[in-house]
C-alpha cells in the first residue's frame, strides 16, 4: 500500500521568506509527527498529532513554525520568516499506534 | 535530561560478517524501543521493535537485545550485506502522552566488500 508521502522533495527558498511543507499520512493512521534532521544529525521532535486531541507542539523551536492538520490526515508544516538555520530535511511520520512510525522520504530544504 | 545515545558513531564491518550496533538510553520510564535504519536521502525506515518485557527479539537477519539492567539496547545484523550500508538509529518511548519518540544520534554502517 502507500507509503506516507511529502512535498515538494527539495526546497529552496531566500531568507525572510515563508515555505510551506506537505505530509500525506497512511490512510487510516490517526498519529501523524514532524521531525527535523540535519545533517549528519539525529531527528528533532517538532510536533504531534493524534485524532482530534489538541496536538503536542513541544518540540516546535520558535513561533515561526506551525504546523495544521486538517480533516485528520493532511498536515502542512509551516515556516515564516525562514532563516539560515532553518535549512534541514524534514520529516513526517504517521502512525496506526502510539509507537511503531512509518517516515516520508522527507523535505530538504534550503535557506539562501 | 533524558537521553538515547550511542556507543559507536560509525562501525565499519567485512560483508559477511555479523555486525553489532549498540545504544545506551538513560530513561528508565521507557517501555519500548524501536531500530530504525536510514539509506542516503531517504526517511528512516522501521526495522525491528521491542518492549521492555522482553529482552530478545529477532526479525530477518537482525536481532535486538534489551538490557534493563544496564539500559543498553544492540542491534545485531548476521551476514551483513552492502545493502545494510545506512545510519542506524535507536529511538525510545517512555509512554509519554505525546507518543513522540526520542532518537539516538545514529551510527553510521558500512560494509566493505
Amino acid at each position: 500500500g502507500a507509503g506516507v508521502s511529502q512535498s515538494p522533495s527539495n526546497k529552496v527558498t531566500e531568507k525572510g521568506k515563508d515555505v510551506e511543507l506537505r505530509c500525506d499520512p497512511i490512510s487510516g493512521h490517526t498519529a501523524l509527527y514532524w521531525y527535523r534532521q540535519s545533517l549528519g544529525q539525529g531527528l528533532e521532535f517538532l510536533i504531534y498529532f493524534q485524532g482530534n486531541s489538541a496536538p503536542d507542539k513541544s518540540g516546535l523551536p520558535s513561533d515561526r513554525f506551525s504546523a495544521e492538520r486538517t480533516g485528520g490526515s493532511v498536515s502542512t508544516l509551516t515556516i515564516q520568516r525562514t532563516q539560515q538555520e532553518d535549512s534541514a530535511v524534514y520529516l513526517c511520520a504517521s502512525s496506526a499506534l502510539v509507537d511503531t512510525q512509518y517516515f516520508g522520504p522527507g523535505t530538504r530544504l534550503t535557506v539562501l | 535530561g533524558e537521553s538515547v545515545g550511542l556507543h559507536l558513531p560509525t562501525l565499519s564491518v567485512q560483508e559477511g560478517d555479523n555486525s553489532i550496533i549498540n545504544c545506551a538510553y538513560s530513561n528508565s520510564a521507557s517501555d519500548y524501543f524501536i531500530w530504525y535504519k536510514q539509506e542516503s536521502g531517504k526517511g528512516p525506515q522501521f526495522i525491528i521493535d521491542i518492549r521492555s518485557n522482553m529482552d530478545k527479539r529477532q526479525g530477518q537477519r537482525v536481532t535486538v537485545l534489551l538490557n534493563k539492567t544496564v539500559k543498553h539496547l544492540s542491534l545485531q545484523i548476521a551476514a551483513t550485506q552492502p545493502g545494510d550500508s545506512a545510519v542506524y538509529f535507536c529511538a525510545e518511548n517512555y509512554g509519554g502522552s505525546q507518543g513522540n519518540l526520542i532518537f539516538g544520534k545514529g551510527t553510521k554502517l558500512s560494509v566493505k566488500p
